[in-house]
């Protein structure tokens, strides 16, 4: 019983294509995120979703578009793929927004995208 | 100054061995601090969240000084299966960016036999 499941969990692709990378939760949660990490290891938030709604969008480019049909769901597409889109990219949820110490994010298993 | 800075180690140290992380942090509004651990190509897990009053699970203490904006975590006897990459993790609260968690780069640790 996968908490926080994301599909695929490696994607190698040429520059220039369009991908989508899915998430799921079933902890019933009301908020979820996508970080990335780079090879670097730095974890950076990329957005966050309350009750579907966009919280936060960190500079990221807009080729990157975090769509949710359901508050079970955050998906994440990227346009136009270049080669320092190279990365893992990891979901999250929690059960409310905010960072308060009773509000732990549980991370999916990543997705590791290689952009040739 | 980077929003959060830890020593990436890695700190390699024998089964058994007291072993201590520091962390520091630049925004002084920040209000939560957490311990995060992340084995090798896996996801992050929380490890703890640091209270002001410092706190402690089993072998793993945390400690917060937010005079000095700093954090630490000590583990003790440790095992084999303590070794992985742990995340020092503090909130934003700039602008009232609920929900923001800031990652330092991690510090690794390698328990050896």
């Amino acid at each position: 019983d996968t908490a926080v499941s994301q599909t695929p969990k490696y994607l190698v692709t040429q520059m220039g294509n369009d991908k989508s990378i899915k998430c799921e939760q079933n902890l019933g949660h009301d908020t979820m995120y996508w970080y990335k990490q780079d090879s670097k290891k730095f974890l950076k938030i990329m957005f966050s979703y309350n009750n579907k709604e966009l919280i936060i969008n960190e500079t990221v480019p807009n080729r990157f578009s975090p769509k949710s049909p359901d508050k079970a769901h955050l998906n994440l597409h990227i346009n136009s793929l270049e080669l320092g889109d190279s990365a893992v990219y990891f979901c999250a949820s929690s059960q409310a927004l905010g960072t308060s110490p009773y509000n732990e994010q549980f991370f999916g298993p990543g997705t590791r995208l290689t952009v040739l | 100054r980077k929003e959060v800075e830890q020593d990436p180690g890695p700190f390699n140290v024998p089964e058994g061995a007291t072993v201590a992380f520091n962390c520091t942090y630049s925004n002084s509004a920040s209000q939560s601090f957490f311990w995060y651990r992340q084995d090798c190509r896996k996801e992050p897990k929380l490890l703890m969240s640091v209270y002001s009053s410092g706190n402690e699970d089993g072998r793993f203490t945390a400690q917060l000084n937010r005079a000095s904006q700093y954090i630490s975590l000590l583990i003790r006897d440790s095992k084999l299966s303590d070794s992985a990459t742990y995340l020092c993790v503090v909130n934003n609260d700039y602008g009232g960016s609920q929900g923001n968690l800031i990652f330092g780069k991690g510090t690794k640790l390698s328990v050896k036999p």
